[in-house]
């Protein structure tokens, strides 16, 4: 069965940085679109950021731009979100996911909280 | 930014009945690039249909969607007691992807 798993969430002061990580199994994540949705407690799905196939196409939700970077490593089989400067506002549940037949493949997440 | 806005905020339904999801976009979903998704208390969401209309793999037939334009819909046909859970619609394509902000399926 195809898997995604998160790494990196902690708790960490309003300016600060954290670096996520996705590693995919039973899959070979350089063939898809790679994604971070996140999820902000009892809230609702916002989508962060997408990378595509061979890493040459980034985009981003405006709220994140020259905040956040997304990579990937596919000798690691493996996605990376980079968030500097974060804000009270960027608390979630942060989760992984390909882009098949929808968002079809998703991670269990990771947290983040941003809090002094 | 395309908008997102589905209703109802909440459906109370007995196990059995038919549900029907609304999701209406505040600007025409080219390509029908709109895909709804189920989450349950605890879980990451599960993707239901995509393309408008195409269940995903492993999804029982109970689950439809249908719509275009700015107007989707998504019927679950048959509640069982596993579908009380919340879902969301989602437009993907250029960029920004959305989601709405959801609707809860509640056993009534």
């Amino acid at each position: 069965e195809v898997q995604l798993v998160e790494s990196g969430g902690a708790l960490v002061q309003p300016g600060g940085s954290l670096r996520l990580s996705c590693a995919a199994f039973r899959f070979t994540s350089s063939s898809y679109w790679m994604n971070w949705v996140r999820q902000a407690p009892e809230k609702g799905l916002e989508w962060v950021a997408s990378i595509n196939e061979d890493g040459s196409e980034k985009s981003y939700v405006d709220s994140v731009k020259g905040r956040f970077t997304i990579s990937r490593d596919d000798a690691k089989n493996s996605v990376y979100l980079q968030m500097n400067s974060l804000r009270d506002e960027d608390t979630a549940v942060y989760y992984c996911a390909r882009w098949g037949e929808g968002l079809d493949c998703w991670g269990q997440g990771t947290l983040v909280t941003v809090s002094s | 930014e395309i908008v997102l806005t589905q209703s109802p905020g909440t459906l109370s339904l007995s196990p059995g009945e038919r549900a029907t999801l609304s999701c209406r976009a505040s600007q025409t979903v080219s390509n029908s690039y709109l895909a709804w998704y189920q989450q349950k208390p605890g879980q990451a969401p599960r993707v239901l249909i995509y393309g408008a209309s195409s269940r995903a793999t492993g999804i029982p037939d109970r689950f439809s969607g249908s719509g275009s334009g700015t107007d989707f819909t998504l019927t679950i046909s048959r509640l069982e007691p596993e579908d009380f859970a919340v879902y969301y619609c989602q437009r993907y394509g250029s960029s920004p992807w959305t989601f709405g902000q959801g609707t809860k399926v509640e056993i009534k």
